[in-house]
């Protein structure tokens, strides 16, 4: 199966960029998601990269794949307290819609 | 309509009790997930429904029984549970090709 990994804290101050990483074990996943959860709710998709894409902008969030590292990262620019959340990675096997999520990251965002 | 919704949202129910936890979507998405996470843990997949047939049972004890009626409902039953099955049950789904995975707001299940 997939392994995925995150560290599991990060704590920057409001405006700063925060950077999350993942990496991932070899995976046939044609998309790989970042989602975010805030305290007591479900999942919401941040957003997703097609996997022969390098990098993907979509407003204040970025994404960088390096498909021959098997790293992902997601960086949220001028970081705000609302940013506040567990972000997960995830990726899934094509073969199979088995999708596996990273440990979650804490992003703790202070005033 | 980009919405997975769950039913009950909370749900506190006995070791000896029968009680079922419903999900529906209408993005015509084939495939149909449920997740269990516990606490300060990420989720782990229990069960995967593609064209409403059941392609994978993560080793999920018996007590919990999963049921696809139709492309847009997902049920999962429960019986005889034990404390240790408290956690957010999390539906989701996608189209087959998991393009976009959309998840619910989950049910809170408390076993006492």
């Amino acid at each position: 199966g997939e392994d995925v990994e995150q560290s599991l804290f990060l704590s920057v101050r409001e405006g700063d960029s925060s950077v999350i990483n993942c990496t991932y074990t070899d995976s046939s996943s044609t998309y790989l998601y970042w989602y975010k959860q805030e305290p007591g709710a479900g999942l919401q998709l941040l957003t997703y990269i097609f996997s022969n894409m390098d990098m993907k902008q979509d407003q204040r969030l970025t994404v960088l794949l390096n498909k021959k590292d098997k790293h992902l990262s997601l960086r949220i620019a001028d970081t705000q307290t609302g940013d506040s959340a567990i972000y997960f990675c995830a990726v899934c096997d094509d073969n199979n819609n088995d999708m596996r999520f990273g440990a979650g990251t804490r992003l703790t965002v202070k005033p | 309509d980009t919405e997975v919704t769950q039913t009950p949202k909370h749900l506190v129910m006995g070791m000896t009790n029968k009680k079922s936890l419903k999900c529906e979507q209408h993005m015509g998405h084939r495939a149909m997930y449920w997740y269990k996470q516990k606490a300060k843990k990420p989720p782990e997949l229990m069960f995967v429904y593609s064209y409403e047939k059941l392609s994978i049972n993560e080793s999920v004890p018996s007590r919990f029984s999963p049921e696809c009626p139709n492309s847009s409902l997902l049920n999962l039953h429960l019986h005889a549970l034990q404390p240790e099955d408290s956690a957010l049950y999390l539906c989701a789904s996608s189209t087959i090709r998991s393009t976009e995975a959309f998840f619910g707001q989950g049910t809170r299940l408390t076993v006492v």
